[in-house]
């Protein structure tokens, strides 16, 4: 029969907030750990990476954060902005290997 | 300013057809994907080629199909149509040496299987 897809995770943030999107990841062995951004009609654009023996990485108003113990990952957004409306998607991949596994996506909002 | 090229955004195409969907990028990148991207379920890889000539399955190949004759292209290919492939499918492709594994995608191609 047809399937249904599932809801796709939303954030709603106000202009000039701070956003924090959030994503569990499944493989201990990824090396590799990244964030994308897709806007509307657009295909996925990287934002920023982490590499495997890192907590913390700060890019151009984002930073992103590992937490290798509870397999979590998170992008920080400062200042969101309403070109940040996007659905942005975490993935993961080892070193020298060819697949980068994608997370279901989060869409941000942003209010003006 | 470096670009993959999808070569229709938008197809309709009935059941039992055949359809190729084409893929140009003109990064003299290696590797290149082809992923689906359904709501909720993120983007899943459908094929990827490391080289010319060379394919992996990914992890939903089943229906699908892949061409790479020439290293700047890779086409994907429904041999037989079915509604259940209506979905927007996404190319990418990725330098060899990469390490952490920067994907350049195209804009998409949204299909519709009636």
């Amino acid at each position: 029969g047809e399937s249904v897809g599932l809801h796709l995770p939303t954030l709603s943030v106000q202009e000039g907030d701070n956003s924090i999107i959030n994503c569990a990841y499944s493989n201990s062995a990824s090396d590799y750990f990244i964030w994308y951004k897709q806007e509307s009609g657009k295909g996925p654009q990287f934002i920023i990476d982490i590499r495997s023996n890192m907590d913390k990485r700060q890019g151009q108003r984002v930073t992103v954060l590992l937490n290798k113990t509870v397999k979590h990952l998170s992008l920080q957004i400062a200042a969101t902005q309403p070109g940040d409306s996007a659905v942005y998607f975490c993935a993961e991949k080892d070193t020298g290997g060819f697949k980068t596994i994608f997370g279901a996506g989060t869409r941000l909002f942003v209010k003006a | 300013d470096v670009k993959v090229t999808q070569s229709s955004r938008y197809l309709v195409k009935r059941t039992g057809e055949k359809v190729f969907l084409e893929c140009v990028q003109d990064m003299d990148h290696e590797n290149m994907f082809w992923y689906r991207q359904d709501p909720g379920l993120g983007l899943r890889l459908i094929y990827f080629s490391y080289d010319v000539k060379m394919k992996e399955k990914g992890d939903i190949p089943e229906g699908y199909s892949v061409s790479r004759e020439k290293k700047e292209r890779f086409s994907l290919i429904l041999e037989s149509a079915s509604t259940n492939q209506t979905s927007m499918y996404l190319c990418a492709s990725l330098r060899g040496d990469s390490g952490s594994g920067e994907l350049f995608f195209g804009e998409g191609s949204r299909l519709t299987v009636l």
